[in-house]
């Protein structure tokens, strides 16, 4: 069964920075796509970023709102996903999920689906 | 980016009643290898999303076959044949044809 566990999320003032960690459990994480999603309180879904695994050249994307700002990293000897957040604004405050992804379609034809979430991590940045 | 418009999106159901929730891309999402690149993900009160249907019309492992969906292009709809109490949440689409990925705003199901 497919386990996924994040951590790190704090109070942090504006400006300030975060890192993120998301330990997986019950895969072959070397060959795992992973996602990060966050939840503003009491709103929608918001996708923050992707990383495809290194087999697939380990590249990542990243959601409109947080290019520039927030960098997602791996350590596939600890199966783990980090999410690096930097000069976080008040709008950055959420529920974090990571979540790992699977092609259900053709591997490599668009993105894959969001299989196993989380339960999160809450950031609150305020001053 | 692509922008996913969902309708209603507050939507009280009877038990045993119908339910449809739709979905609008500004973009196709109908890759040329005939997939539509549109999934629907359910999130309970309290807990994590959930994927229900992949790739505009096929269920998720384990999602009840009273859940079903449908459409080409940029219309999409989530059937739920009778609803039943255990499916109220905030049901999401979410296009995967391409990054950024984007979600609709949610549609919130709640029992009358």
């Amino acid at each position: 069964e497919v386990h996924l566990v994040e951590s790190g999320g704090d109070l942090v003032k504006p400006g300030g920075s975060l890192r993120l960690s998301c330990e997986v459990s019950g895969i072959n994480f070397v060959a795992a796509w992973m996602s990060w999603v966050r939840q503003a309180p009491g709103k929608g879904l918001e996708w923050v970023g992707r990383m495809k695994s290194r087999g697939s050249g380990g590249t990542t994307d990243y959601g409109t709102p947080v290019k520039g700002r927030f960098t997602i990293s791996r350590d596939d000897s600890k199966n783990t996903i980090y999410l690096q957040m930097n000069g976080l604004e008040t709008a950055d405050a959420g529920l974090y999920f990571c979540a790992h992804l699977s092609f259900f379609g053709a591997y490599g034809v668009g993105e894959p689906q969001l299989t196993t979430w989380g339960q999160g991590t809450l950031v609150t940045v305020s001053s | 980016d692509i922008v996913m418009t969902q309708s209603p999106l507050s939507l009280p159901v009877t038990p045993g009643e119908p339910a449809s929730i739709s979905c609008r891309s500004t973009q196709s999402l109908l890759h040329n290898n005939e997939n539509n690149f549109l999934d629907w993900y359910l999130q309970k009160p309290g807990q994590s999303p959930q994927l229900l249907i992949y790739l505009g019309s096929n269920r998720a492992s384990g999602v009840p076959d009273r859940f079903s969906g449908s459409g080409s292009g940029t219309e999409f709809t989530l059937k739920i044949s009778r609803v039943e109490t255990e499916d109220v949440g905030i049901y999401y689409c979410m296009q995967s044809l391409q990054t950024p990925r984007t979600f609709g705003q949610g549609t919130k199901v709640e029992i009358k």
